[in-house]
């Protein structure tokens, strides 16, 4: 069991491109979250997945941010027109039961 | 809305002295959340640590315990004796029965030998 596969583990843009950071949940896991963690904010809820379908997005910024799970074995987060203040470590995190979440290692994002 | 606060670090203790973490918390939309502490080791992701869903239960897993406290909505994590090991991130973070998690900050902890 390989854990929560988070690629790539940094990535760098310039403002205004746009960012793509994948996910690979653990095999059997129905549930998916991503969270976004920075110093000031902390851990911070964005969305969850389960069984593929977008349960709860309340955590987005809505204009920029998307994500999606085409299959049970990888979601993907989408920033677009990334912003400085849109630098920081995304977690995904995966569980069986939405109870208990595995992480990921995370992808650090500095957006220039 | 629901929250959780804890210990603000950094945290340093001695090798084999005793530890403790406060950790409060708020929850306004359940009346017993579920009660976790994740860690973060130093180049590893977040990772359960103990979690207890029962008011009044104690969780316990590497030495570390933490006693669900509903009259004082606490969840203070503490180690008789830590090691040099034990130095990572403690987030103390509390789950509503659904998939909606709320973490505290975090508490750095280093152990110095």
């Amino acid at each position: 069991n390989a854990g929560v596969i988070q690629t790539p583990r940094h990535k760098v843009t310039g403002k205004g491109q746009e960012a793509t950071l994948w996910c690979e949940p653990i095999s059997g896991h129905s549930a998916v979250f991503w969270y976004r963690q920075t110093i000031v904010q902390g851990l911070e809820f964005l969305t969850y997945f389960r069984n593929q379908a977008p349960i709860d997005d309340s955590g987005m910024p809505k204009e920029r941010f998307s994500a999606q799970m085409p299959n049970q074995s990888h979601s993907t987060l989408k920033i677009q027109s990334t912003q400085p203040q849109d630098s920081a470590v995304y977690l995904c995190a995966s569980s069986p039961s939405a109870e208990t979440l595995y992480f990921g290692s995370g992808t650090r994002l500095t957006v220039l | 809305g629901d929250s959780v606060t804890q210990t603000e670090g950094p945290v340093t203790v001695s090798e084999s002295e005793s530890l403790i973490i406060n950790c409060t918390y708020s929850a306004t939309s359940i009346a017993y959340p579920n009660l976790f502490w994740y860690v973060r080791y130093p180049g590893e992701g977040l990772q359960l640590l103990l979690k207890v869903i029962t008011a009044g239960q104690k969780g316990s897993s590497r030495g570390f315990e933490a006693t669900y406290n509903k009259e004082t909505t606490s969840f203070h994590l503490q180690k008789a004796s830590v090691q040099e090991s034990d130095s990572a991130v403690y987030y103390c973070a509390l789950g509503r029965g659904n998939y909606k998690y709320v973490f505290g900050a975090g508490t750095r902890l280093k152990v110095i030998a």
